[in-house]
């Protein structure tokens, strides 16, 4: 079964808010975490990524947090803008020491931005 | 510079015809893999490709082959297609082995009728 999951499929915000997205997984040997951005129609848009050695990471309006004792992941979009609207995933990469793996995704959560 | 291109952009095929996708990686990049995404779903892992071999292989059948050419570009080969092979198909690089830092293309859409 998925491995990656998250816990709300549409997320609705007003504009100028902060966002929070959240996504569970159930491997423990998971090294890597890549949140992704989805427009309709278009390519998943890297957003930013964490390894498992780290707790919270921080690009531009953007903050990963990884708890792994609850195996938890979440991303926080500060001051929403209409154009963050879009369904995004939460991916990982399960290290199995044998060669390279994909990433396995969750099936996304859709971020609805209100004005 | 440029991001991951591919080709075409939308493809129409009949069940049972073979169909060939293309994908060139970042320049620099040595990686590139490919996924299924379907309506509705996350990307699905199909193939992973660094330097020209195959480094892994997602659950997918052998009607699904790839390759890659010297200049790191990739091709995602579907023989025997069947209705459930609709698809976005998106191609990843990333500068090295493994699925990290992995940049997506804008994909093709595969319609088999």
């Amino acid at each position: 079964g998925e491995s990656v999951g998250l816990h709300l499929p549409t997320l609705s915000v007003q504009e100028g808010d902060n966002s929070i997205i959240n996504c569970a997984y159930s491997n423990s040997a998971s090294d890597y975490f890549i949140w992704y951005k989805q427009e309709s129609g278009k390519g998943p848009q890297f957003i930013i990524d964490i390894r498992s050695n780290m707790d919270k990471r921080q690009g531009q309006r953007v903050t990963v947090l990884l708890n792994k004792t609850v195996k938890h992941l979440s991303l926080q979009i500060a001051a929403t803008q209409p154009g963050d609207s879009a369904v995004y995933f939460c991916a990982e990469n399960q290290y199995s020491g044998g060669g390279a793996d994909g990433l396995t995704f969750g099936k996304g959560t859709h971020l609805i931005i209100q004005p | 510079d440029a991001g991951v291109t591919q080709s075409p952009t939308h493809l129409i095929k009949t069940r049972g015809q073979h169909v060939t996708l293309r994908c060139s990686p970042i320049s620099g990049h040595k990686s590139v893999s490919w996924y299924q995404q379907v309506l509705g779903q996350g990307p699905q892992f199909i193939f992973q490709y660094y330097e020209k071999e195959e480094r892994g292989r997602g659950n997918f059948p052998d009607r699904f082959s790839a390759r890659q050419f010297p200049n790191y570009s990739s091709e995602l080969n579907v023989n025997a297609l069947l209705l459930g092979d609709s698809a976005l198909y998106l191609c990843a690089s990333s500068p090295g082995q493994g699925a990290y830092e992995q940049y997506f293309g804008p994909g093709t859409r595969l319609t088999v009728t």
